[in-house]
């Protein structure tokens, strides 16, 4: 089965610098990456995924990369905000599988 | 438009007790499926289900059991209890197409003494 690495497994920044988290996957049939983001105590909610047809994807602060043939993704956060402080985790989903494979999570804080 | 639920938030277990999870969408979504979370351990699948009348096991189903009655319940049972099942419980659903977003319900944090 699929199997995803991910790093760091803590990221403190200071307000207004960027973070960046590293995934891994092991499958190369896999061909989509979301990424959840997860205050503490809520759900884990989706805030950006990417496709494997393409190589990088942005919103706003966020913006997410993919190389195939390295078999890895990164999520990058800009200037980033209190709010950003959060439990973030990168999945990947094998062709026509329907079950995601998630990484271990990456405790972000944002110090003021 | 209620999301996915989940009842009840906190459950507290005596090692040997037998429960359910109660997990509902009002999403006509397809697929469901269970997930447990521990520190340091990411997001493991418990079960999952294609459609009413599907189930099938994910990573981690061993002293779990589920069912698909319909398409908008998914229980999990825990048929008995041990420690290790101490952990927080999460349902999601989706559209059983290839990259949608899954959907999870707030959580339901299990302690088994």
């Amino acid at each position: 089965g699929e199997n995803v690495e991910q790093h760091p497994s803590t990221l403190s920044v200071q307000e207004g610098d960027s973070a960046v988290i590293k995934c891994t996957y092991s499958d190369s049939a896999s061909n989509y990456f979301p990424w959840y983001k997860q205050e503490l105590g809520k759900r884990p909610q989706l805030i950006i995924d990417i496709r494997s047809n393409v190589g990088e994807k942005k919103d706003q602060r966020i913006a997410v990369t993919l190389n195939k043939t390295a078999k890895h993704f990164s999520l990058h956060i800009t200037e980033t905000q209190p709010e950003d402080s959060a439990v973030y985790f990168c999945a990947a989903e094998p062709s026509n599988d329907y079950k995601l494979s998630f990484g271990a999570g990456t405790t972000v804080t944002v110090r003021a | 438009n209620a999301g996915v639920t989940q009842t009840p938030k906190f459950q507290v277990l005596k090692t040997g007790q037998s429960m359910t999870l109660q997990c509902a969408q009002d999403m006509n979504h397809e697929y469901m499926s269970w997930y447990r979370q521990d520190p340091g351990m990411g997001l493991r699948l418990i079960h999952y289900s294609v459609g009413a009348g599907i189930t099938d096991q994910g990573e981690v189903p061993n002293g779990y059991n589920v069912s698909r009655s319909t398409t908008e319940d998914f229980p999990l049972r825990l048929l008995s209890a041990a420690p290790s099942q101490t952990s927080v419980y999460f349902c999601a659903s989706s559209y059983l197409r290839s990259g949608n977003e899954q959907y999870f319900g707030p959580g339901t944090r299990l302690t088994v003494t």
